[in-house]
């Protein structure tokens, strides 16, 4: 069966620090990946898609970026963290990019300070 | 752009009762539609997905009904339990890779 992580589960960091933020998944080959974030009182927004190794796809302006090194490897990351990048950060993968169910990860909670 | 709007924001039951969640949609030429489920601090599990050929899809408990040429769906939740206390999220599929989400609706089973 499939598995999803994501590490870490909760992470506090200074404002101007580096982050990155990793989700693996296994039992599967060449799946979509998805980054969202939920932010309080907001829904979940997507911020990276990837259909396969080196193509990202980003949906919104901002301060994080995303890679995807390996077939089943998916890492957000920032050089510096705003206060505002705080939130729920999820990571997904679907089998087809044509509106399969997509499966999320536990989620890590980033505090920015 | 697409927007997804759930009724109510939240809501508080007794357990047994029947209830039904709303999700309206502003672009009906979407390719699918799902209802997820979120614990607190836990990330989303999938509870139906309804294609945009299908009327409605169920699962125990749950119904789920699509309707897209007036762009609204529902949730059915028979006999409710203090089990299916959680955030329920709606999400539609218009292509391009992308879930469009709704804020969710907060549900509170008392027993």
């Amino acid at each position: 069966s499939q598995t999803i992580h994501q590490w870490p589960a909760t992470l506090v960091q200074p404002v101007g620090s580096p982050l990155s933020l990793e989700c693996t998944v296994e039992g599967t080959s060449n799946p979509n990946l998805y980054w969202y974030r939920q932010a309080a009182g907001r829904g979940l927004q997507l911020l990276f898609y990837s259909v396969g190794i080196g193509q990202i796809s980003s949906e919104v302006p901002q301060n994080l970026s995303a890679s995807r090194p390996q077939d089943r490897q998916f890492i957000l990351s920032s050089k510096k963290l705003l206060l505002s990048d705080s939130g729920f950060y999820l990571c997904a993968w679907s089998v087809d990019r044509g509106g399969d169910t997509q499966y999320f990860g536990p989620g890590t909670r980033l505090t920015v300070l | 752009k697409q927007e997804v709007t759930q009724i109510p924001a939240a809501l508080s039951v007794p357990e047994g009762e029947n209830l039904v969640l709303n999700c309206s949609f502003t672009d009906s030429a979407i390719y699918n539609l799902q209802w997820f489920r979120q614990d607190p601090g836990k990330g989303l599990t999938s509870l139906l997905l309804i294609q945009s050929s299908q009327r409605e899809q169920t699962s125990g408990r749950l119904n789920a009904s699509l309707d897209k040429s007036s762009g609204r769906s529902t949730l059915y939740i028979a006999a409710s339990q203090p089990g299916d206390s959680a955030t329920y999220l709606c999400a539609v599929y218009s292509g391009y890779s992308t879930l469009t989400f709704g804020k969710g609706t907060m549900l509170l089973v008392s027993p």
